[in-house]
């Protein structure tokens, strides 16, 4: 079955150190997407990508980074430049970054850092 | 940017319809999104609505889109407990070429 893959499921760092959630996705598709989900935040794009090798800022990319080397692949760290990072993350896909392209969702990891 | 708006709790019997609202202030946006999430996992899509439609109807659920209004709404007929999750209206495209997310409502189902 085809689908986004997000690990770990949770994932605890102390205060200070860079830490990297993994996201795949099997469904082909072109785009993909990070965003951050707060309690009664709604949900917060990080970072896009619509193809392989480029990626675009989103609202809150401050103290993140990405990379996209493989279409399959979007990969976030959490840098220690981010101030606030426990958080749910949410890695998504889209067949392209077109309005008629639903996003697909992965499982979510759970990032506490203290 | 574009704001987006949902009552963060909502409560009915089993049984009962669920009526869960949306507004937004961006009127050029093109394709209006239900999702759902259930405890400590990721978004399911449910159903959407292009912005030339008024309703849409897909088995218990139905979407009425007022854009006089800018209001969003996903009624779920014959509530039942599996239905207790966040529901979150989303919009894309229109002047911010992106998907922006409502804040999301809780519904609690009960027995």
């Amino acid at each position: 079955d085809g689908g986004i893959t997000q690990s770990p499921k949770y994932l605890f760092r102390k205060e200070g150190q860079n830490v990297t959630l993994s996201c795949e996705q099997n469904l082909n598709h072109d785009a993909m997407y990070w965003y951050r989900q707060d309690p009664g935040q709604g949900l917060r794009l990080i970072y896009y990508s619509q193809i392989v090798n480029d990626f675009q800022k989103g609202d809150i990319a401050e103290g993140y980074s990405v990379s996209r080397e493989k279409k399959e692949s979007f990969p976030l760290t959490v840098t220690s430049a981010q101030k606030n990072p426990t958080a749910f993350y949410l890695c998504a896909s889209s067949k392209t970054r077109a309005t008629n392209s639903p996003l697909h969702f992965g499982n979510g990891t759970r990032l506490t850092v203290t | 940017g574009e704001d987006v708006e949902q009552s963060l709790f909502l409560s009915v019997r089993e049984g009962d319809s669920s009526v869960i609202n949306c507004t937004y202030t961006d009127s050029s946006s093109t394709y209006l999104y239900w999702y759902k999430q259930e405890p400590g996992a990721g978004l399911q899509l449910l159903t959407y609505i292009f912005s030339n439609m008024d309703m849409k109807q897909d088995q218990r659920l139905t979407v009425l889109l007022n854009k006089k209004d800018k209001h969003l709404s996903l009624r779920i007929a014959d509530t039942q407990t599996g239905d207790s999750a966040i529901y979150f209206c989303a919009l894309w495209g229109g002047g911010y070429q992106k998907v922006t997310f409502g804040t999301g409502t809780k519904l609690q189902v009960i027995p």
